[in-house]
């Protein structure tokens, strides 16, 4: 069975500081992953998607892959209590043409 | 991205009758998911709905079930037949992009939240 695995949390950061958001997968033939950001009661919204090996930027979200280690992250830089959500990691794998996703990790941010 | 909707946007059912989501999309797209989240839990994929083919469904859920049309390129529907409390929940509908240049990505409706008493 292929997984992606995230710590459920919550991880609680204070305003301001930067929210370190971590995800591994165990399909080497996953070729890109994404980043949701879901509110209660709401679908998931996406952050954003990488699929070279690296970090890539997007305002105040770096989202960093190494697929040598099987791991993606997403940092959050001057985190704001409207951040707290639950964050979804998913890998695509083109072979079976499936999303994966992790379990979520809820980030509360405090004011 | 895409502009998406469902409906309804929530429902509240009897054991044992049948309900049909609506997801409709501003766009043409080629592939449709339909997805189960339980509350607290991530997402569960029901099936692929490709348009002018069979849906292809997912370990745990058949056609019987949980029908699904896919008769043109900006809509489908995903049927919960014979409900049971067990069905209770948020029902979503994603589309995939294509992305030009970057990686294909997926997009949600607003989702479903069905209640079965």
């Amino acid at each position: 069975q292929k997984e992606v695995e995230q710590n459920s949390g919550p991880l609680s950061v204070p305003e301001g500081a930067i929210a370190s958001l971590n995800c591994t997968y165990s399909d080497r033939g996953s070729q890109s992953f994404f980043w949701y950001r879901q509110y209660s009661g709401k679908s998931p919204e996406l952050i954003m998607s990488i699929y070279s090996n690296g970090d890539k930027e997007d305002g105040r979200f770096t989202a960093q892959l190494n697929k040598a280690s099987q791991y993606v992250s997403l940092l959050i830089r001057d985190s704001q209590p409207s951040d707290s959500a639950t964050y979804l990691c998913a890998g695509f794998t083109s072979g079976t043409y499936k999303y994966i996703f992790g379990t979520g990790t809820r980030l509360k941010v405090l004011a | 991205s895409a502009v998406i909707s469902q409906k309804p946007s929530r429902d509240i059912c009897q054991r044992g009758t049948s309900l049909t989501i609506q997801c409709q999309v501003d766009s043409q797209v080629t592939m449709m998911f339909w997805y189960r989240q339980q509350p607290g839990q991530s997402l569960t994929l029901i099936a692929t709905a490709n348009q002018g083919s069979e849906a292809t469904y997912e370990s745990g859920f058949v056609i019987d079930k949980f029908p699904i049309s896919r008769p043109n390129l900006t809509f489908s529907t995903l049927t919960v037949s014979n409900m049971s409390p067990e069905d209770s929940s948020i029902y979503l509908c994603s589309v995939e992009i294509a992305g030009n240049p970057s990686t294909d990505t997926q997009y949600f409706g607003p989702g479903t939240r069905l209640t079965v008493l």
